[in-house]
């Protein structure tokens, strides 16, 4: 499978604490993405990063890109119950779009 | 903005019956995905349209799966005959031009096969 890997596969914290999680993937990419999904729900797309890019920001979350090593990172920052959900990284080499294995996040208040 | 429309939400069927998804994507999105997602997995794309033409249906088990978005817009995604493995959740995506890559999801329509 060309499917990314995420690591930890559940991940339970403190509000306030700091979440990593970790995604790697086998195939060249254009660009990564980060979604979320809530219990039940459609996934909502968080950040992307471009191949030529190493780090990027938005709020609380920071995503990082080693393509040397086809790994990626999402850091989300005092935590918050709201929080909890799953978190899936996401390949798009071109005209192939791949989903990862993705990490349950919990949020304990 | 409407959000991507699909339905049912919820469908259970028994093995060998016949099923299908409908997809209504946002408004001016020419990208149009369908993902299979099993329980405790991540998605699968199925098949990616761009408009009308199929760009990508290398996962989509065409001896029993097939799907059409015949005026570039709406899409249906058809399951037969029907096999207990294909429990799980199907989820319609849609991107555009403007959207910087990002794809928007709908709710999605469970289905349970018994």
């Amino acid at each position: 499978s060309q499917q990314g890997e995420e690591d930890p596969q559940a991940l339970s914290i403190q509000e306030g604490e700091n979440a990593t999680m970790n995604c790697s993937y086998k195939t060249s990419i254009n660009n990564l993405q980060w979604y979320r999904q809530n219990s039940g729900r459609g996934l909502v797309h968080l950040i992307l990063i471009r191949s030529n890019e190493r780090e990027k920001h938005s709020g609380r979350l920071r995503v990082t890109l080693d393509t040397s090593k086809k790994s990626s990172s999402l850091l989300i920052t005092a935590s918050r119950a709201a929080d909890t959900a799953s978190y899936f990284c996401a390949t798009d080499a071109g005209n192939q779009f791949y989903f990862g294995t993705g990490t349950s996040l919990t949020v304990i208040p | 903005e409407a959000g991507v429309a699909q339905s049912p939400r919820y469908k259970i069927i028994e093995k060998r019956q016949s099923v299908a998804f409908w997809c209504n994507p946002i408004s001016g999105h020419a990208t149009l995905y369908w993902y299979q997602q099993i329980l405790g997995q991540g998605p699968k794309l199925l098949i990616q349209f761009q408009n009308n033409g199929v760009v990508d249906d290398s996962q989509l088990p065409k001896d029993r799966f097939s799907a059409e978005r015949l005026k570039g817009v709406d899409s249906t995604l058809k399951i037969q005959p029907a096999k207990l493995e294909d429990s799980a959740v199907y989820l319609c995506a849609s991107s555009g031009p403007l959207t910087n890559n990002e794809q928007f999801f709908g709710p999605g329509t469970r289905l349970t096969v018994l």
